[in-house]
């Protein structure tokens, strides 16, 4: 079972618009959660995080949002550039289980248009 | 280097070849994981090195993988007796630190295709 889901595969959004990806988790005691983006035929790039004991986190023309009530995440990037078209991964720390593993969502394909 | 680096970049095996994919972390980084990816699919967790120590292969899909970090800096997985299912994308990532909050770096990754 998926306790990391992006249930969008892919988004299209114009160029200077902003892209929102969002991401849901199904365990609440998860505390740590990330954002990569990846490019065709290279490894995934880090790109921002959040904590749990924060609701936003920004970064230039990134930021992300908590949501812990509704165990939801999402990234806004404002304003979208055509160098933003990606495949953008929300990940989080598995801190409950004893292990040192990190859950990746399947991804989200962003195309920002020209 | 700069960063994290994976050989080979491309691999393919025929069914029952064994195979070892090597990762050369960031110089001074004291984790390293690794990661199986599916086409379509996130990257999943392998195995957790702390330096030389291998403390979780959790993630580890059979017997048939298996690996090592012997002097706490370069890393192979070996995969013995490959089969179809195995194709993937092998991706290895590395941090500075292990902690709660860690940001990991990773390879390109190594693709495999089982023939």
């Amino acid at each position: 079972d998926q306790q990391v889901k992006q249930n969008s595969p892919s988004l299209s959004v114009q160029e200077g618009r902003i892209s929102i990806l969002n991401c849901d988790y199904t365990n609440s005691m998860f505390d740590y959660f990330l954002w990569y983006k990846k490019y065709p035929a290279e490894g995934p790039t880090f790109l921002i995080s959040i904590s749990s004991i924060k609701d936003k986190n920004e970064d230039g023309r990134f930021t992300v949002f908590l949501n812990k009530s509704a165990k939801h995440l999402s990234l806004h990037i404002v304003p979208s550039q055509p160098g933003d078209s990606a495949v953008y991964f929300c990940a989080t720390k598995d801190t409950t289980s004893g292990t040192f593993k990190y859950i990746f969502g399947t991804g989200t394909r962003l195309k920002v248009l020209a | 280097g700069a960063g994290v680096s994976q050989s080979p970049r491309y691999k393919v095996a025929k069914r029952g070849q064994d195979v070892a994919l090597r990762c050369d972390p960031i110089s001074g980084h004291v984790s390293l994981f690794w990661y199986q990816q599916a086409l379509g699919q996130g990257p999943e967790f392998l195995t957790y090195f702390q330096n030389e120590a291998q403390l979780d292969k959790s993630g580890l899909p059979s017997d048939r993988f298996f690996a090592e970090r012997p002097e706490g800096s370069v890393s192979t997985l070996k995969i013995q007796r490959t089969q179809q299912e195995d194709s993937a994308v092998y991706l290895c990532a590395s941090s500075l630190v292990s902690g709660s909050q860690e940001t990991q770096y990773f390879g390109p990754g190594t693709r495999l295709l089982v023939l």
